[in-house]
């Protein structure tokens, strides 16, 4: 699993509230990737870094922003939360190896905005 | 621009029969797809990546770049292969390593 953990694993929160969800990874990794899954979408990207303090948009970005202040964390906010926010979201983090490029996901945090 | 497609939701099959999972791309530069799979509640892994050319669990995908696809197949399915299959595509703009864009996903059945 690479080391990357996700929380919170669930939550449920009211329209308009502000939610952050958190991706921390052991490994040190430099690119890391936050998706979210939705029936019939797929997988979408929202953010994504390549170092501390750099991070570029994905497809999907309005509404969402991101930080990095160090290397293991990868931090998701939702400012104010939308019912279209309803949404499981996985992070990734990307290494290259011999055998080329692979990315490693988290468990995935549901996130359920009511 | 870069795209994946994937046909197919659904793809029921009985235990035994052949699979064919369809994936066609869209890409201007060299591409490099893989397949995800996502068992159920679990966290997507790779199944298998173009470049390697390998079988994973019976799987087998080959590039066609003439029909711009990435068809994965497998001779005889397993009960334990029902899941959700992602085919992807690792592009890159500017400097990155490279982004990954997905499929909408095939579910695939499998009966017993």
């Amino acid at each position: 699993d690479a080391g990357i953990t996700q929380s919170p694993r669930h939550k449920v929160t009211e329209t308009g509230t502000p939610v952050t969800l958190r991706c921390h990874q052991t490994e040190n990794h430099r690119y890391m990737y936050w998706y979210r899954q939705d029936p019939g979408h797929g997988l979408r990207l929202i953010h994504y870094s390549y170092g501390v303090k750099d991070t570029d948009k994905g497809e999907v970005s309005d509404g969402y922003s991101v930080s990095r202040s160090k290397t293991e964390d990868f931090l998701l906010t939702l400012e104010s939360a939308t019912s279209s926010q309803t949404s499981v979201y996985f992070c990734a983090i990307s290494k290259t190896g011999q055998k080329g490029t692979e990315a490693f996901f988290g468990q995935g945090t549901r996130l359920t905005v009511v | 621009a870069q795209r994946v497609t994937q046909p197919e939701k659904l793809l029921s099959v009985f235990k035994g029969a052949p699979v064919e999972l369809k994936c066609n791309y869209s890409y201007s530069g060299s591409p490099e797809l893989f397949w995800y799979v996502q068992y159920s509640r679990q966290r997507l892994q790779l199944l298998l990546r173009h470049i390697s050319r390998e079988s994973i669990k019976g799987f087998t995908a080959d590039l066609n770049k003439g029909e711009t696809s990435f068809h994965l197949k497998k001779p005889f399915a397993q009960e334990e292969d029902s899941a959700m299959y992602y085919c992807a595509l690792l592009y890159f703009q500017g400097g990155s390593q490279g982004n990954l864009i997905f499929g909408k996903g095939t579910k695939l059945s499998v009966k017993p």
